[in-house]
């Protein structure tokens, strides 16, 4: 079965670089989360997007923006990087209430 | 106020035997729904289980099942026959209200060790 798509898989940055993470939900999935996990500690939520309308909004950093797309692709894009965004980017996708499915996740380093 | 809580931060369990991990949520919404997500080494989260708020009988998928008691407002995660494979990062999760697109509060997690 069809999973949800990160890219890239691994990104290495500098200090206030900017930096663009992809997520392709599963196929007829209209309902996209992003999430920030730091080593050792929990998923947390920074936004989600349900046809293509922002949908709740968490722990965000304004540096931080994000859409999406008519093909109900989305996109993080992310400014100003500071070394405290190192971290794995989790996209994740549902059709229904019941499910959140979860990509393989982008790992960020920011030197 | 912590939306969920787990106690456990690291568990046994030997191999064959039944494990319970405990999560306790904290909402006043009356529709919300609970997830328990599996993080092996490796990184992926890996969705197991989910229990809707006005769902009368406990969920089960598999060698997983949940244990409801809203009165509580528990949602344990009971593993039977557990094995080798199951050693991982369990985190409790919720989302309140109906919508899809509700954000999700997550527990710290428990780390699960199967002894052979």
């Amino acid at each position: 079965a069809a999973g949800v798509i990160q890219s890239p898989r691994h990104l290495i940055k500098e200090k206030r670089e900017t930096a663009t993470l992809k997520c392709y939900p599963i196929p007829r999935h209209d309902t996209v989360y992003w999430y920030q996990q730091g080593p050792g500690q929990d998923p947390q939520f920074l936004i989600s997007f349900y046809e293509k309308m922002q949908s709740d909004k968490g722990s965000i950093p304004d540096r931080f923006s994000a859409q999406q797309f008519s093909d109900y692709h989305s996109e993080l894009n992310m400014s100003s990087l500071e070394l405290g965004d190192s971290a794995l980017y989790f996209c994740a996708s549902s059709l229904s209430a019941h499910e959140q499915f979860f990509g393989p996740g982008t790992r960020l380093t920011v030197l | 106020a912590q939306k969920i809580t787990q106690t456990q931060p690291g568990m046994f369990v030997q191999e064959k035997e039944a494990v319970t991990l405990d999560c306790t949520y904290d909402t006043s919404d009356q529709s919300y729904g609970l997830f328990w997500y599996k993080q092996p080494s490796s990184g992926e989260m890996i969705f197991l289980i989910y229990q809707g708020s006005y769902d009368e009988q406990n969920a089960t998928e598999g060698r997983y099942s949940l244990n409801f008691q809203k009165a509580r407002k528990s949602a344990n995660l009971v593993i039977s026959a557990s094995q080798l494979g199951d050693s991982a990062m369990y985190f409790c999760a919720m989302r309140e209200g109906r919508t899809a697109g509700n954000q999700f509060y997550f527990g710290t997690g428990t780390s699960l060790t199967v002894i052979p």
